[in-house]
């Protein structure tokens, strides 16, 4: 397991953008795709997609393209997730995920998320 | 991209045996052995249970196992305890660099 540090909760008003960031050990992230996961209150667990630590590719869920952006600073080895236009209905705990960079062998691919931060709360409200 | 279904909750007294079903699409679940598993106890961040449908990572007791047959997935906690009662989360690939989630199953440990 790795440790993943995640930014301070925020509450924001609907149109607001947010902003969390997830930080791994250096060492770790150029390894590392991290994905973003919501979980709104009560709810299931959401894929927004993932960034790589590696070379910066990145992957969204279609419900969140066009209004997600992530972009990673290598030099610090954090990832960073901006969704704008917000509503109450973006009110979620917001978790970063690490897995390795996906590779393939024997017929099988390394799909799973070992690593979990502990989670952004985002509240949007008026 | 719809979640995995899974049954919303399900209890068991301790020491006996429950079975999480996680059904999805030839797309996701049915179309890859990459189906992973988390559990989740309050308050807490998610942690790996199960990968590739049916492995275990280290420190993760033998009492949790996983299978897989066409769409559905299914996770076993042989042997309930106390320690168990968590939010169950099944994940799977679903090509394309892309996952889903399903929607959780909350085990109460009665």
């Amino acid at each position: 397991q790795v440790q993943l540090v995640q930014s301070a909760a925020e509450v924001l008003k609907p149109g607001a953008s947010m902003r969390v960031s997830c930080r791994a050990p250096g060492d770790i992230f150029s390894d590392s795709e991290i994905a973003w996961v919501r979980q709104a209150p009560g709810q299931g667990l959401e894929w927004m997609g993932w960034i790589s630590g590696y070379n910066g590719n990145r992957k969204f869920a279609q419900k969140f393209q066009g209004r997600v952006t992530m972009t990673t600073d290598t030099s610090t080895g954090t990832a960073y997730m901006e969704m704008r236009s917000l509503t109450s209905d973006d009110t979620a705990l917001y978790y970063c995920a690490r897995k390795e960079l996906r590779y393939c062998a024997g017929g099988s691919c390394n799909d799973w998320f070992d690593s979990w931060g502990p989670g952004t709360q985002v509240t949007v409200s008026s | 991209q719809s979640a995995l279904t899974q049954p919303r909750s399900l209890s068991g007294s301790p020491g006996q045996s429950v079975t999480i079903s996680c059904t999805g699409t030839s797309g996701d679940v049915g179309g890859y052995n990459y189906v992973s598993w988390y559990q989740q106890r309050p308050g807490q961040a998610p942690q790996l249970l199960l990968y590739d449908v049916s492995k275990r990572p280290s420190g993760i007791p033998d009492r949790f196992s996983g299978s897989k047959s066409g769409i559905t997935a299914s996770l076993t906690i042989s042997g309930l305890q106390a320690e168990d009662e968590a939010n169950y989360f099944c994940c799977s690939y679903a090509g394309g660099y892309t996952y889903v989630f399903g929607v959780g199953t909350v085990v109460t440990v009665l």
